[in-house]
């Protein structure tokens, strides 16, 4: 199946830092690109939306200025947690489509953010 | 955008027990989609399924869509320590919308 690669895997960062996380996919071309949050034994919650070359779509409740995505390319899409505090720290997950030809979502490996 | 409730949220059965996760939606859906992530991983896709009433099976595991494309099913027979981890259903819509249940966590005691 196709991959998406996800970097870093963990994270360590002071607090009042930024930290940028990649998501990239490998071997597709990835129109759109999800970023979840995950708390521990919890669901998935979606973030973001990212289509290639426009501005991502925020879900509810989740900082836009704080949590900065960018989605240049059909490969390649970051998110930046700017100014991070230790309520920050979490599991953030990329995940992304291709064409319908692709139907399912391929999902990064994730990256433990620990904030201290 | 559509919404799909997942049931039970967590389950807890003895090795070689069946178990059975539920998926529903208020609305008819277009194609089900159903992930699974293991402790500390992240979710991978199992299957989709696209027709009314369709079955498909892979090994142990048996996926159903509904007859009125409302609900949906993922049954693990004999479940090992293996199965251990948390099943997702999802559905898309056209090419950017990809709805998740909150999943149901599975543990699996020897």
């Amino acid at each position: 199946g196709a991959v998406v690669s996800q970097h870093p895997s963990r994270v360590i960062c002071k607090s009042g830092t930024s930290v940028k996380i990649e998501c990239r996919s490998l071997d597709f071309q990835a129109t759109t690109m999800f970023w979840y949050r995950q708390f521990p034994k919890q669901s998935l919650m979606l973030m973001a939306t990212s289509n290639e070359g426009s501005k991502a779509t925020y879900e509810q409740g989740v900082e836009k200025d704080k949590f900065l995505i960018n989605h240049a390319s059909l490969t390649l899409s970051t998110l930046t947690v700017t100014s991070a505090h230790p309520e920050d720290s979490s599991f953030y997950i990329c995940s992304a489509l291709g064409t319908l030809r692709i139907t399912e979502a391929f999902f990064g490996q994730g990256t433990r953010l620990t904030v201290v | 955008g559509q919404q799909v409730m997942q049931i039970p949220q967590y389950q807890h059965v003895q090795e070689g027990e069946d178990f059975t996760t539920y998926c529903n939606s208020s609305t008819t859906l277009s194609n089900i989609q159903w992930y699974k992530q293991r402790p500390g991983g992240h979710p991978v896709f199992l299957i989709q399924l696209v027709k009314s009433g369709e079955v498909k099976k892979q090994k142990r595991l048996t996926f159903q869509f509904g007859e009125a494309k409302k609900n949906s099913s993922l049954h693990i027979t004999a479940t090992q320590t293996t199965d251990v981890g948390t099943y997702f259903c999802a559905t898309r819509e056209g090419y950017s919308t990809l709805t998740f249940g909150k999943g149901t966590m599975l543990l699996v005691s020897p």
